[in-house]
Order: C-alpha cells, then sequence, then structure tokens
C-alpha cells in the first residue's frame, strides 16, 4: 500500500519558473523524504525532514513539513530543464523502511 | 564501489522460469532493501535486510519470491515460477543505517513473456 499522495500527478512549467508538489501521508512519521527518478530507474535522494523539523532547504530546494496536517511540500525554485523527472516523497513511519507515494512527474521547457 | 549495482539491468524471462536478480550494495552500508516499482507507480517495498537477516520481509507478495544476503553485503532476489504480472523494474537500495536516506541502484527491469 502506498502511504503517501503526491500532488498534482503531472505539472508542466517554464525555465526559471517555480515548481511546487506535495504530499499527504495518513499514518505519524519519524521522517518524510522526497526523491527524484530520471528515466523510470534509479531513485536519487534529495532531502530528508525529521518530524520535529518544519522547513529545510538544499540548494534551489525547500520542504515543509505540517504534522498537524499530515502534509509536506517540496518547492524547486528557478527551474532548469534538467528538473524534469518525476519526484516522489517517502515516509519513515518508526519500522525502518519507507513508503513511497505515486509521484509527480515534472516537465520544466526551455 | 562507489554506489549500488544491480545485476543484469534487464532480463526477458519466459511464464514459468525462475530468476534471480543481484544487488551490491555500497560497502560498509548494513541496511538494504528491495522495492518493485510498476509503471506509473511508486515503489512498493519488498524485504529489507538488516546485516544478514531479513529483518522485515512483508512486501514480498507470495511464497514464490525469496531473498537473501549471506554475508551481510550482497544481495540475491529470487523468483520462482515467474508470472507475466511480475513484470516491473526491481530496485535494490542500501543506507549506512536504517532511517536515514536511501542509495538506490539503477533497477533490474524484468520482463516475463
Amino acid at each position: 500500500s502506498q502511504q503517501g499522495e503526491e500532488d498534482p500527478q503531472a505539472l508542466s512549467i517554464q525555465e526559471g519558473e517555480n515548481a511546487t508538489m506535495n504530499c499527504s501521508y495518513k499514518t505519524s512519521i519519524n521522517n518524510l523524504q522526497w526523491y527524484r527518478q530520471n528515466s523510470g530507474r534509479g531513485l536519487v535522494h534529495l532531502i530528508l525532514i525529521r518530524s520535529n523539523e518544519r522547513e529545510k532547504h538544499s540548494g534551489r530546494l525547500r520542504v515543509t513539513l505540517d504534522t498537524s496536517k499530515n502534509s509536506s511540500s517540496l518547492l524547486i525554485t528557478a527551474s532548469r530543464a534538467a528538473d524534469t523527472a518525476s519526484y516522489f516523497c517517502a515516509t519513515d513511519a518508526g519500522y525502518s523502511t519507507l513508503t513511497f507515494g505515486k509521484g509527480t512527474m515534472l516537465l520544466v521547457s526551455p | 564501489g562507489a554506489g549500488v549495482s544491480q545485476t543484469p539491468s534487464n532480463k526477458v524471462t519466459e511464464k514459468g522460469k525462475y530468476v534471480e536478480l543481484r544487488c551490491d550494495p555500497i560497502s560498509g552500508h548494513t541496511a538494504l532493501y528491495w522495492y518493485r516499482q510498476s509503471l506509473g507507480q511508486g515503489p512498493e517495498f519488498l524485504i529489507y535486510f538488516q546485516g544478514t537477516g531479513a529483518a522485515d520481509d512483508s512486501g514480498l507478495p507470495n511464497d514464490r519470491f525469496f531473498a537473501v544476503r549471506p554475508e551481510g553485503s550482497v544481495s540475491t532476489l529470487k523468483i520462482q515460477r515467474t508470472e507475466r504480472g511480475d513484470s516491473a523494474v526491481y530496485l535494490c537500495a542500501s543506507s549506512v543505517t536504517a532511517g536515514g536516506g536511501y542509495t538506490f541502484g539503477s533497477g533490474t527491469r524484468l520482463t516475463v513473456v
């Protein structure tokens, strides 16, 4: 079963614009992570935010976490064509394994 | 190695055959995970190893699926009597310890015909 649900399912923007993806989850978590996947193969870890954190930054990425609403958002600023990929949120509910959502497909056009 | 290595990258097999998929994790990573991903879906958990032992195999869909990690490094996912529904990308990941970020391999695309 999939704990997280990303929204929107697909997002199309122009280079230079910001992209925001949202994730909602069902149960309490230890941490939430975001991953990127190109061409349906290996996923790349982007950022981890713990349940006691509200916001985290890494380069052009900004992640927020609202545990009162069981939701997280990933913001990519000043997007580039190379950011085109699928983005997944994944939750760690304390069982030492991650549960992934279905992902958001991001298309950044030059 | 520098990353997680999975072999083969692609495997086509006939329905009913047996297949083995190999994962070579990052050296020193004690935690190893297998996931399966179908088209348009997120990865679904299969099994998690901590060292040599399977700490959680609750994601294995049925008894045709089995995985081992005999020396605490390389792992093999074994599928008996393959079915067309087993077709998917099988992803392996490792982490230094459980609860941190995962490093994924590039996956094995299994096609059962």
